[in-house]
């Protein structure tokens, strides 16, 4: 079974609205971490944001904010004001610690800004 | 500044070639990690290493093999066994060998490789 789930292949959005990608993942591991990477078509990987299975806030940085249901199992990214520069793809990863350090990644969303 | 350095950026193999990736990071990381990926897809974990000369198979590890004799530096060869190995393949290290909370990732800048 997928661990990390992103349902949408390819997203529009118009330059400074709002846009939310989804995750959904799943584990038996009570202690766990979730990332959201960003990587543009340079390839690189660029880290945006993490929650913590134990944290009791949603994590912020920035423009960037993650909706974290834990019941739902779903640690979806908002963006807020899109710009131009955000278009590329976006990666879901989750860490288990108790399954060692390696990150486990979604197939991702490739996110599209329209001027 | 500390990262982890990735060459060739692109490499081009014959079919029937073993080829190496380097991967070498001064950040003083325990782990290290080899991903691959393919056309508009998510990574998968090739290879892991959490210490010095130890090593882990991860998901896809067939037609794979690397060594990790220093810290530093954790090569990936891509062996003729690997029937499709055009892709794109990222290198990552992270701090510490128990599982960590907060602890980041970092990634080189990836290698290309092509089969020609």
């Amino acid at each position: 079974a997928q661990k990390i789930t992103q349902t949408q292949p390819g997203m529009f959005v118009q330059e400074k609205e709002a846009v939310t990608l989804d995750c959904t993942y799943d584990t038996s591991d009570p202690s766990y971490g979730l990332f959201w990477y960003k990587q543009p078509s340079s390839g690189e990987m660029i880290f945006l944001i993490y929650q913590g299975s134990y944290d009791q806030q949603n994590a912020t940085e920035g423009r960037y904010s993650l909706n974290f249901q834990k019941a739902r199992k779903s640690a979806n990214l908002v963006i807020s004001a899109s710009q131009l520069g955000d278009s590329a793809m976006y990666f879901c990863a989750m860490r288990e610690d108790n399954a060692g350090n390696m990150l486990t990644f979604g197939g991702g969303t490739r996110l599209m800004v329209k001027p | 500044d500390g990262g982890i350095t990735q060459s060739p950026k692109y490499l081009f193999r014959k079919e029937g070639q073993n080829v190496t990736l380097s991967c070498e990071q001064n950040l003083n990381h325990d782990a290290m990690y080899w991903y691959r990926q393919d056309p508009g897809q998510g990574l998968r974990l090739i290879y892991y290493s959490q210490i010095v000369n130890d090593f882990q198979k991860g998901d896809i590890a067939e037609g794979y093999s690397v060594s990790r004799e220093k810290k530093e530096s954790f090569p990936l060869t891509v062996t003729s066994a690997q029937k499709n190995p055009t892709a794109f393949y990222l290198c990552a290290s992270s701090i510490n060998l128990r599982p960590q909370r907060r602890g980041g990732y970092t990634f080189g800048s990836g290698t290309r490789l092509t089969v020609v």
